[in-house]
């Protein structure tokens, strides 16, 4: 069975700060791979996507960056923290041909103080 | 664009009351549509999804069809329970190949009292 397994679950950290949040997927081959982000009780914004290992595409701007650096792993970072970036960051996979159904792993929730 | 609208930012109902959580959508495409819930504190999950015209889907008492006619995908289930108090977003898939494309609605939040 596919399991997708993020971390750190939960971070609080200084603006001007840097930033890694990482996920692995297992169980499935050559996913697509999805960052989102999340205020709290708010809608769900994509920020970035990746089909293969590599290669990652950018939905919007928010000074952060993700890199695929392998076929399971999907990583976001930023160099310097804003207190907007304060949210629930989620990762999801999909599989082609399933219409872009996402599947969801727990979340990092972060605060930028 | 391609967007999906939820009218209700929030819905209160009373235990065993039906609810309907509207759903509309506006894409040149073939869609793909889908029902995410989302609980306190918790990741979403996939509750129902329908690229069929005119087809019932369902899943865990949960129903909703998709009416191309109307661009609508409006999610329903005739008698709520406590556990289903949570925030219900519904999103569109466009089908133009594999470009990652899914757009969430703001949102509903559903609240069942005793």
């Amino acid at each position: 069975a596919q399991t997708i397994h993020q971390w750190p679950v939960a971070e609080i950290k200084a603006v001007g700060s840097p930033l890694s949040l990482g996920c692995t997927i297992k169980g499935k081959s050559s996913p697509n791979l999805y960052w989102y982000w999340q205020a709290t009780g708010g809608t769900l914004q994509q920020l970035f996507y990746s089909i293969t290992v590599g290669q990652v595409e950018s939905v919007v701007q928010l000074n952060l960056s993700a890199s695929r650096p392998k076929d399971d792993q999907f990583i976001l970072s930023t160099e310097k923290l804003l207190l907007s970036h304060s949210g629930f960051y989620l990762c999801a996979w999909s599989l082609r041909g399933s219409g872009n159904t996402l599947y969801f792993g727990e979340g990092s929730r972060l605060i930028v103080v | 664009g391609d967007s999906v609208t939820q009218t209700e930012g929030l819905v209160t109902l009373t235990k065993g009351l039906p609810v309907m959580l509207n759903c509309t959508y506006q894409t040149t495409y073939s869609p793909f549509l889908f029902w995410y819930v989302q609980h306190l504190n918790e990741a979403p999950k996939l509750l129902l999804k329908s690229s069929t015209d005119n087809k019932r889907t369902e899943h865990q008492g949960f129903y909703a069809t998709l009416h191309k006619s109307s661009s609508s995908f409006h999610l329903q289930k005739s008698s709520v329970q406590l556990s289903d108090s949570a925030l219900y977003f519904c999103a569109l898939s466009p089908i133009t190949g594999n470009t990652g494309k899914l757009i969430f609605g703001l949102g509903t939040t559903l609240q069942v009292q005793p």
